[in-house]
């Protein structure tokens, strides 16, 4: 089993380009997460989806979108990308939807210029 | 607001002794609290989990208490070697999947031989 898998690993994007970050899992887990880590500031969770064909809004959703793709997949969108969102980006699993046992990808390190 | 407080310095321990960690929390009755360890450049692992309605907690060389008059979590390594140097996080949740969990910032151990 893979786990968690996250592409692209690294990305340069310019102010107001978009992309999408793709993110999928082989572990039949229900729920999905994206985060953002930022120095000091700790985990932040952007969106979730709780089970397929459900996503909610986390602790910073501004700027991005999401999809529940299949249950596999989950993908962030930022559409007009800002300085403000460079970061480290991860992508988490569980089983179930009260975020116990999270299970994490290896990140995408996105920077902004 | 809810907030998470862990050591914001780096732990600097010999080889063998036995390193604490402290998650402090304000504003927030937690159902259980997860501890996780991320190295550099990579995703978090979750390592234990304990519940409201227990003490202490064992795995291995890894022992977590959670006092929750105290709003406090601490995290032990015992018999501490170079190879457990790493980022500790400590993330308390909530009951349901509406109780977003939340990640402390980390505390960086550094095992010294």
């Amino acid at each position: 089993n893979a786990g968690v898998t996250q592409t692209p690993k690294f990305q340069v994007l310019k102010t107001g380009q978009s992309m999408t970050l793709q993110c999928a899992q082989d572990m039949n887990h229900n729920s999905m997460y994206w985060y953002r880590q930022d120095p000091g500031m700790g985990l932040r969770l952007i969106y979730y989806s709780a089970s397929e064909g459900t996503t909610d809004k986390g602790e910073v959703p501004n700027g991005y979108n999401v999809s529940r793709l299949n249950k596999r997949e989950f993908s962030l969108r930022l559409e007009s990308a800002a300085p403000s969102q460079t970061s480290v980006y991860f992508c988490a699993s569980s089983e179930a939807g009260n975020q116990e046992t999270q299970y994490f990808g290896p990140g995408t390190r996105l920077l902004v210029l | 607001s809810q907030k998470i407080e862990q050591n914001s310095e780096a732990l600097n321990i010999q080889e063998g002794k036995t390193a604490t960690l402290t998650c402090n929390y304000t504003n927030y009755s937690p159902a259980y609290l997860q501890w996780y360890r991320q190295d550099p450049g990579r995703g978090p692992v979750f390592l234990l989990l304990i519940r409201e309605n227990e003490k202490e907690k064992r795995k291995e060389r890894l022992k977590v208490t959670f006092d929750t008059t105290l709003k406090q979590s601490l995290f032990h390594i015992t018999a501490s070697q170079p190879a457990d140097s790493a980022t500790y996080l400590c993330a308390p949740g909530g009951y349901s999947s509406a109780s977003k969990i939340i990640f402390g910032s980390g505390t960086r151990l550094s095992i010294r031989p």
